[in-house]
């Protein structure tokens, strides 16, 4: 059965700052897609980022990029410039060809002022 | 993007007692998903909800406990049965787009319905 794993329950970053989600999973597929999602306060659910295991390009959407190492089988999040509305709980999560859609414990991440 | 929308946003319900969540979302998909998020937890699938046919329920879900109508492609309603206070989560409605600029599809969430049974 696929995994998903984020080792850091929470992490904190200061304004401005850079901080790096990292997300380890576990599938034997070789075609899937990865995802970074977003939970603030508010809960709801909002799509950061996501990731074709097939495309060796890193994604990228603004101030959020991927260090995706499909050997590995690693997919940590960038988070550059932070800001104080990225505060909230990032969810990584797989999906493969079969619709099984896994996520992740999260990482809670605080933005210092 | 998808745009979805949940009934009722919260609700606070007795013991014993039934809520139906509703969900709708402005275009047709073929399947919805319903979630359940503990306080504190990741989300994990209830069920998977194609019109026109049964739900297809995950391990530890059953359709008495959590029945689901899904009457067009457009609307979809979970039913949380004979409530306890461990049934207490936000429930998220959720949908798959084809992803704009690329293959594949992105699963897109509603704002979720905030239970807590008494």
């Amino acid at each position: 059965a696929q995994t998903v794993t984020q080792s850091q329950p929470e992490m904190s970053v200061q304004e401005a700052e850079t901080v790096t989600l990292s997300c380890t999973y576990d599938t034997s597929e070789s075609d899937y897609y990865l995802f970074w999602y977003k939970q603030p306060p508010s809960r709801q659910m909002i799509l950061v980022i996501r990731q074709e295991a097939y495309k060796q390009q890193n994604a990228t959407e603004n101030r959020f990029s991927v260090n995706f190492q499909k050997a590995a089988k690693s997919f940590s999040l960038k988070i550059s410039d932070s800001q104080l509305g990225d505060a909230a709980m990032y969810f990584c999560a797989y999906r493969d060809y079969g619709q099984n859609f896994v996520f992740g414990p999260g990482t809670r991440l605080s933005v210092l002022p | 993007s998808a745009v979805i929308s949940q009934k009722p946003s919260r609700d606070i319900c007795q013991r014993g007692t039934s809520l139906t969540i509703q969900c709708q979302v402005d275009s047709q998909v073929t399947m919805m998903f319903w979630y359940r998020q503990q306080p504190g937890q990741s989300l994990t699938l209830i069920a998977t909800a194609n019109q026109g046919s049964e739900a297809t329920y995950e391990s530890g879900f059953v359709i008495d406990k959590f029945p689901i109508s899904r009457p067009n492609l457009t609307f979809s309603t979970l039913t949380v049965s004979n409530m306890s206070p461990e049934d207490s989560s936000i429930y998220l409605c959720s949908v798959e787009r084809r992803a704009s600029g690329g293959q594949g599809k992105t699963q897109y969430f509603g704002p979720g319905t905030r239970l807590l049974v008494l």
